[in-house]
């Protein structure tokens, strides 16, 4: 079966220091590769995603990036963070064209 | 991407139906419609998608109308452990856009 893995689950960082979240699938190949945030309170903001190897989509311009090494992971980045990248980031994947996708546990991340 | 329009909270009661409509307007031809279940600190749970009509699973059903426009998600004698955020998605499936969603209260 397939699962899903993303970590740490919390994470306090300062202001200005950078950041790396990893999230890794299992029981699949070639997945599409999500990345969100969820500010307290509100709905989903789509970060990044990806169809493939080397293919990486940005969905809203700010100091985060994203990676895929290799076909099951997907790492999120920030070189330097802000205050306002405090949220819940969760790791989501799904096959293909399907319409169904299965997150990970989410990291709450406080920067501080 | 077709955008979707949910209220933005509804409360009921245990026992009740509660049936939560989304708006797209601008549903294309191939697009599906998608709902999702989320619960607070957790990622959004898939519930049911359908492409016309009607679709019942053990969860929920989804209604459909003739010209796709709208969609009615379902919940049957919903119970308190049923309070959660439901978001319905129409469009691109590589994208998966979530709304803003409706904010389900459950009461007792």
């Amino acid at each position: 079966s397939q699962t899903i893995h993303q970590w740490p689950a919390t994470l306090v960082q300062p202001v200005g220091s950078p950041l790396s979240l990893e999230c890794t699938v299992e029981g699949t190949s070639n997945p599409n590769l999500y990345w969100y945030r969820q500010a307290a309170g509100r709905g989903l903001q789509l970060l990044f995603y990806s169809v493939g190897i080397g293919q990486i989509s940005s969905e809203v311009p700010q100091n985060l990036s994203a990676s895929r090494p290799q076909d099951r992971q997907f790492i999120l980045s920030s070189k330097k963070l802000l205050l306002s990248d405090s949220g819940f980031y969760l790791c989501a994947w799904k096959a293909g064209r399907s319409t169904e996708a299965f997150f990970g546990q989410g990291t709450r991340l406080t920067v501080v | 991407l077709a955008k979707t329009t949910q209220p933005i909270s509804m409360d009921s009661y245990e026992g009740q139906e509660v049936n939560i409509t989304c708006s797209h307007n601008n549903i294309a031809t191939n697009d599906y419609i998608t709902w999702y279940q989320q619960f607070p600190s957790q990622g959004p749970r898939f519930i049911i998608q359908g492409y016309k009509t009607k679709v019942t699973n053990e969860v929920a059903s989804l209604f459909i109308p003739a010209d796709r426009k709208s969609s009615t998600l379902s919940l049957p004698r919903v119970s308190l452990s049923d309070t959660a955020v439901y978001y319905c998605l129409v469009g691109d499936p590589d994208q998966l856009t979530f709304g803003g969603g409706t904010r389900v209260l459950v009461k007792p």
